[in-house]
């Protein structure tokens, strides 16, 4: 069982539509959650982070977290085309050299 | 800040020559990445540096592969000799620990192509 697990997708969500994406992760000391997004022939960007249970917002994105459950979602609000892209999620189980550990991405389509 | 430095972008080599890749983390990061990504397996850590010593290189496809980072300013990837299956995009990223802990930063990555 891989560490980090992530419907591969694709994922089709209309224009203006909430996308929702969802990750969850084995049974370990975890401490860092992240969200990456990656365009076609991109290299991945970072886009959110998420240290503690709960709810954080950055604009149009809400990163959550719930470690009792092993899982961490995001969600894109009022999707836009150019959110389209595949999204990466990554957790670092608290290792000094600050190595996370990547999910395999699920592809997001927002449709006109 | 210029953010990671990667070179070349693209290479395209045959079977058997030598190939390096070469990565600029951003100042002030303490901790260097380097990926490979392909369709096939997605995105693969190779090996990671924290100040400037090799932490874990279980990640290495094979001993043709060898890392180097000789200051902290500066990491090498080389495949010696390269195959065809070696095509992939690979990356370089870099983090620092701190505040914002473990983020890490992507270079525009080099594409390497070997026919």
């Amino acid at each position: 069982q891989k560490e980090v697990e992530q419907n591969s997708g694709p994922l089709s969500v209309p224009e203006g539509a909430i996308a929702s994406l969802n990750c969850t992760y084995s049974d370990r000391v975890s401490q860092s959650f992240f969200w990456y997004r990656q365009y076609s022939g991109k290299s991945p960007e970072l886009i959110m982070s998420i240290y503690s249970n709960g709810d954080k917002e950055d604009g149009r994105f809400t990163a959550q977290l719930n470690k009792a459950s092993q899982y961490v979602s995001l969600l894109i609000r009022d999707s836009q085309p150019s959110d389209s892209a595949t999204y990466l999620c990554a957790v670092n189980y608290n290792t000094n050299a600050g190595k996370s550990t990547f999910g395999d991405g699920t592809t997001l389509t927002v449709k006109p | 800040d210029a953010g990671v430095i990667q070179s070349p972008r693209h290479e395209v080599t045959e079977m058997g020559q030598e190939v390096t890749l070469r990565c600029k983390p951003i100042s002030g990061h303490n901790s260097l990445f380097w990926y490979r990504q392909t369709m096939m397996r997605g995105l693969e850590l190779l090996i990671y540096f924290n100040n400037n010593v090799p932490i874990d290189d279980s990640g290495m496809p094979e001993d043709r592969f060898s890392a180097k980072m000789p200051n902290a300013s500066f990491s090498t990837l080389k495949i010696q000799p390269s195959e065809p299956r070696d095509s992939a995009v690979y990356f370089c990223a870099s983090s620092s620990r701190g505040h914002a802990s473990y983020e890490q930063y992507f270079g525009p990555g080099t594409r390497l192509t070997v026919t």
